[in-house]
């Protein structure tokens, strides 16, 4: 039963470069979500996705991209990686959109830019 | 602004004492969840109260969702070691689909 999978566990960037954060679910949940959680400050919703093909900007969404082209598969790519990224991210699933569902989360991934 | 503060941010105890932190909002929300997150971990929702006045236990956890549904609380008796952990509150304010999360408290239960 591995959930919400998010891979690396790890990273630590130069400014400026770019990589992918991935996340993968098995339990066919049409919604998923990228989050950032800084100390003290919860979490800010990033990017979110209600289904394959279709994405769409939360709270923080600046210096993010995301694409959604298979049900299973919710990806995070930053571009030019800035200090202000530094943070853990983490992704969740949920089945339908109903707010009272609860999230699945993966976790995490811990990211340093230097 | 954060719409769901926290408080305490930080709470240590000892073993077998009991314990309530809070979440509040100067917002109606819908619904409040409530989470708790371990070290290198996830989030994992322990439970979700829609109801004003609604109360509901978990073992040696109540959490109450306010009248005015702008608060809601966690009480835990006779603390133990195993609910060390960050305890998130989440919830949509009226009219919006999206969680908004709040600040967190950060709990330690000391044997």
């Amino acid at each position: 039963n591995a959930g919400v999978t998010q891979t690396p566990k790890f990273r630590i960037l130069k400014i400026g470069q770019s990589m992918t954060l991935q996340c993968t679910q098995d339990m066919n949940h049409n919604y998923m979500y990228w989050y950032r959680q800084d100390p003290g400050m919860g979490l800010k919703l990033i990017y979110y996705s209600v289904g394959a093909g279709i994405t769409d900007k939360g709270e923080v969404p600046n210096g993010y991209n995301v694409s959604r082209s298979t049900t299973e598969d919710f990806p995070l790519r930053l571009e030019l990686a800035a200090p202000s990224q530094t943070s853990v991210y983490f992704c969740a699933s949920t089945f339908t959109g109903m707010v009272n569902q609860p999230q699945h989360f993966g976790d995490g991934t811990r990211l340093s830019i230097l | 602004t954060q719409l769901l503060e926290q408080s305490p941010q930080f709470l240590s105890i000892q073993e077998g004492e009991n314990l309530t932190v809070y979440c509040n909002s100067s917002s109606v929300f819908s619904s409040l969840q409530w989470y708790r997150q371990e070290p290198g971990e996830g989030p994992v929702l322990l439970v979700t109260v829609v109801t004003g006045g609604e109360v509901k236990k978990l073992k040696r956890l109540t959490f109450q969702f306010g009248d005015a549904r702008k608060d809601s609380s966690l009480h835990i008796t006779a603390a133990q070691p195993g609910d060390t952990g960050l305890y998130l509150c989440a919830g949509p304010p009226f009219g919006n689909e999206k969680l908004t999360f709040g600040t967190g408290t950060r709990l330690t239960i000391i044997p």
